[in-house]
């Protein structure tokens, strides 16, 4: 597609609940980052894929919290038993290996935790 | 550890410049500074970069200082969609790390 495409773009569960957050990066784009937002917040670096390189998962909170990339394209964040301070946005963003002005960013998800 | 510190807030009115400072004074010889924006409620919107040499696109111009240790972005005539949070960062390679940024508000 023309842009990154994330899904789905409002997520509400329940307390407990496993949630999975997918985003579809721009084709041929071989970086890609997550990051969320809390409210009134910047934005907090999560995980990184680069090619087949082994992610930097640096980012990642708690244990709660895993992400792939399946065959260098879609990635999908997984947040299990969820929390209320899990609430925010999370963004996505993909890349052309090392040329940052190529940074597009989806529009996100914005999951609220009930 | 952040490599960036910018004003938390700033105000300009519109049809004016607004000059958005960063200091970044452990810059090493190889990162470079790149400015992106967030309008409320979409995702980050990329500016513009540069590493040693002032750059100019459409969007805005950026001016770094010869020691490359703080860097000024220039909206040269402000409107009122600018309002924004303007993030810069300095990076290597692929570490885009972004720290709080500053506040933008453009007033009629």
């Amino acid at each position: 597609g023309a842009g990154v495409s994330q899904s789905p773009s409002n997520k509400v569960t329940e307390k407990g609940k496993d949630v999975e957050l997918r985003c579809d990066p721009i084709s041929g784009h071989t970086a890609l980052y997550w990051y969320r937002q809390s409210l009134g917040q910047g934005l907090e670096f999560l995980i990184y894929f680069q090619g087949n390189s082994a992610p930097d998962k640096s980012g990642l909170p708690s244990d709660r919290f895993s992400a792939e990339r399946t065959g260098g394209s879609v990635s999908t964040l997984t947040i299990q038993r969820t929390q209320q301070e899990d609430s925010a946005v999370y963004l996505c963003a993909s890349s052309l290996s090392n040329r940052g002005d190529g940074y597009t960013f989806g529009s996100g998800t914005r999951l609220t935790v009930v | 550890d952040a490599k960036t510190t910018q004003p938390p807030s700033m105000d300009c009115a519109e049809g004016r410049a607004a000059n958005l400072p960063c200091n970044h004074s452990t810059i090493s010889g190889n990162e470079y500074v790149y400015w992106y924006r967030q309008i409320h409620s979409q995702g980050p919107q990329y500016i513009i970069h540069g590493l040693k040499n002032n750059e100019t696109n459409e969007m805005a111009s950026l001016i770094i200082t010869e020691d490359r240790k703080s860097s000024t972005l220039i909206l040269p005539h402000a409107t009122l969609r600018d309002t924004a949070v303007y993030y810069c960062i300095v990076r290597a390679h692929n570490d885009m790390r972004f720290g709080a940024g500053t506040r933008l508000t453009v007033k009629p």
